[in-house]
């Protein structure tokens, strides 16, 4: 079985500039998520998606950050403008569903470098 | 907010010491789940516990969730360099409960020969 898919693996970008990410979560993972690393820090849930309806994105940036997930399968996250502090690595994962017995697989992630 | 917070932050051991990490959250918990996440990885599921008092064992790893469901802990026995990692405990957040996580501070644990 496939992992969920993330790309790109590496983005630098300066600062004010806008990025996008992409993810591709498990086939038949009902339950798609975002989330920030910061170094050193455990991630942090940015916003979660039931197929293609937004369930919580109360953590999410919303004057600079933006996710779809228009056809309830791949989703993307952008960044616009960046500003420094959105340094980190950008985790996807996804889940069978929402429930709390629903285990959670990560995607590589991608690590934003803003300068 | 919601917070969870492990100790120690970081821990370096010789290889066949024992290793033991603890999280406490500031609000009582319908479960808590582990992960580990391998230097450049991403988080992995370990284990999921959910009744009070629980211990559930995987190999040399136990865990213990707390009989107040505030705090958990996993101990690893005889540790090995493939232990090597950061492992988060995860509680589901106090809005929305279900999957949405709170992920603890992480402890990195380093094993040296």
């Amino acid at each position: 079985e496939a992992g969920v898919a993330q790309s790109p693996r590496y983005k630098i970008i300066e600062k004010r500039q806008s990025v996008a990410f992409w993810c591709n979560p498990i086939s038949g993972h009902a339950t798609l998520y975002w989330y920030q690393q910061i170094l050193g820090q455990g991630p942090k849930l940015l916003i979660q998606f039931q197929n293609n309806g937004v369930v919580d994105d109360s953590q999410l940036p919303k004057d600079r950050f933006s996710a779809e997930r228009l056809k309830g399968v791949d989703s993307t996250l952008k960044i616009q403008p960046a500003k420094l502090e959105d340094s980190a690595v950008y985790l996807c994962a996804s889940s069978l569903d929402s429930g709390y017995t629903d285990t959670q697989y990560f995607g590589p992630g991608t690590r934003l470098t803003v300068l | 907010g919601q917070q969870v917070m492990q100790i120690p932050q970081y821990q370096h051991v010789q290889e066949g010491e024992d290793f033991t990490t603890y999280c406490n959250s500031s609000t009582t918990l319908s479960n808590i789940q582990w992960y580990k996440q391998r230097p450049g990885g991403h988080p992995v599921f370990l284990i999921q516990l959910v009744k009070s008092g629980e211990v559930k064992k995987q190999k040399r790893l136990t865990f213990q969730f707390g009989e107040a469901k505030k705090n958990s802990s996993l101990h690893i026995t005889a540790t090995q360099t493939t232990d090597v990692g950061t492992y988060f405990c995860a509680g589901p957040r106090v809005t929305g409960g279900g999957n949405k996580l709170t992920f603890g501070t992480g402890t990195q644990l380093k094993v040296e020969l």
